[in-house]
This record gives structure tokens, sequence and C-alpha cells, in this order.
């Protein structure tokens, strides 16, 4: 998962495994939770995201668990592709004094295997 | 529709110099982002509109100022360029509040 620190965290997996990346987010008042995948050289794209109402939320191929107890989101890939290999962040939306500001967790790195 | 464009993709400064970095949106998108990326360090917000003729600071603005003066359009200025403002940079915009963001390709600076 996400850590504090100049490196990357990495998880590798085989195709067609099963990927889970992990993500701590810092606000208890974060209400809103977005997934993005980036690829080399390109910007962040939306996976998918999930309201603090809700605990679980599925999209194609992706789940994404919030678990407010702990401030802990995840997001479990199935059948992991070559094709998923990229970068994953997790965002928190928070409001200091209106307006959501998109905050960003370091990202993980998914390398995935033929 | 093109999205989110970024001019230009990369750019070469000497210390000192200043640049402007032009983000165009075509979704009619009322928020607008600037962010830096920084390797193991994530996206760190500049600045950003919530609609045209705003603008806010955000997490790390010193050194750069932004202008919105049409909705479509959000200018990321450096007037005396670092070389500690050598980063890939990223325009984003979304909608409306709790949606989410729509980023371009990015802007690799480098500051010598």
């Amino acid at each position: 998962g996400e850590s504090v620190g100049l490196h990357l965290p990495t998880l590798s997996v085989q195709e067609g495994d099963n990927s889970i990346i992990n993500c701590a987010y810092s606000n208890s008042a974060s209400d809103y939770f977005i997934w993005y995948k980036q690829e080399s050289g390109k910007g962040p794209q939306f996976i998918i995201d999930i309201r603090s109402n809700m605990d679980k939320r599925q999209g194609q191929r992706v789940t994404v668990l919030l678990n407010k107890t702990v401030k802990h989101l995840s997001l479990q890939i199935a059948a992991t592709q070559p094709g998923d290999s990229a970068v994953y962040f997790c965002a928190e939306n928070i409001r200091p004094g209106g307006s959501y500001i998109p905050t960003f967790g370091r990202g993980t790195s998914l390398i995935v295997h033929p | 529709n093109a999205g989110v464009t970024q001019t230009p993709k990369f750019r070469v400064l000497k210390t000192g110099q200043s640049m402007t970095l032009l983000c165009a949106q075509d979704m009619n998108h009322e928020y607008m982002y600037w962010y830096r990326q920084d390797p193991g360090m994530g996206l760190r917000l500049i600045h950003y509109s919530v609609g045209e003729g705003t603008t806010a600071k955000g997490e790390v603005p010193d050194g750069y100022n932004v202008s919105r003066l049409k909705k479509q359009n959000f200018l990321l200025g450096l007037e005396s360029a670092a070389p500690s403002q050598t980063s890939v940079y990223f325009c984003a915009s979304k909608d409306r509040e709790g949606s989410p963001l729509h980023f371009g390709n990015g802007t690799r600076l480098t500051v010598t």
C-alpha cells in the first residue's frame, strides 16, 4: 500500500491473479474518495469512486472498499491483466472552506507479469 | 471532445527565466486545478479555481501565479524559475463538486 518515502510501494502480480492496492487517508471528515490509474507519460485517469455513505462499490473488474473506522481504502482488481500495469492513486476530498479539495496519496506501482 | 489539453508538453528553462503553462478544457467545467508531480511524492496541489475569475492557493503555491480569465483556460505562471520547480505539471478539471477530475497529459519542465 501507500506509505511515506521517496520510493513508490510496488505490488507485483501474475497475470490472472487478483490485486489489492491499499490506501490510508488522513482526514476523518473526507466524504468522497476516488481511485485513479496513471500510465507512463500520461495523466491520471478515473477508475472508480465511492462516497462515505457506502462501504463497497463495484465496477467492471474493480471493487473499492471503504473502512471509515480505520480510515482505509482499498482497490481490488480481478483477473489482473498486463494492461493494468500502472501507478494507482487514491484521492480523498476534503472541504476546508466549502469547496472539495482533491488530495492525493503517494501512489502504488502495480506490475503485472505475463 | 479533446478533454484537457496542456501546452507545451516539454520545456527547459534556465534559472530566473519566466514562462506560462496553458491548460484548456472543452467540457465547460467549472473547476480547474494545477498539480505538480515529483518522484515518490504523488500529486501536490499548487492552485485551483472554482469558476471563471476565481483562484485560490493549494498546498504548494509559492513561486507560482495563476489566472482564470476565461472559463475554459487556466494559466500557470512561473515568474522566476528555480531548479526546485523541475517537475511534471498536471492540469485537471471537473464539472461539479463530488465528481472526479479529468487530467491533461502533463508538461515536463526542467529548470537548469
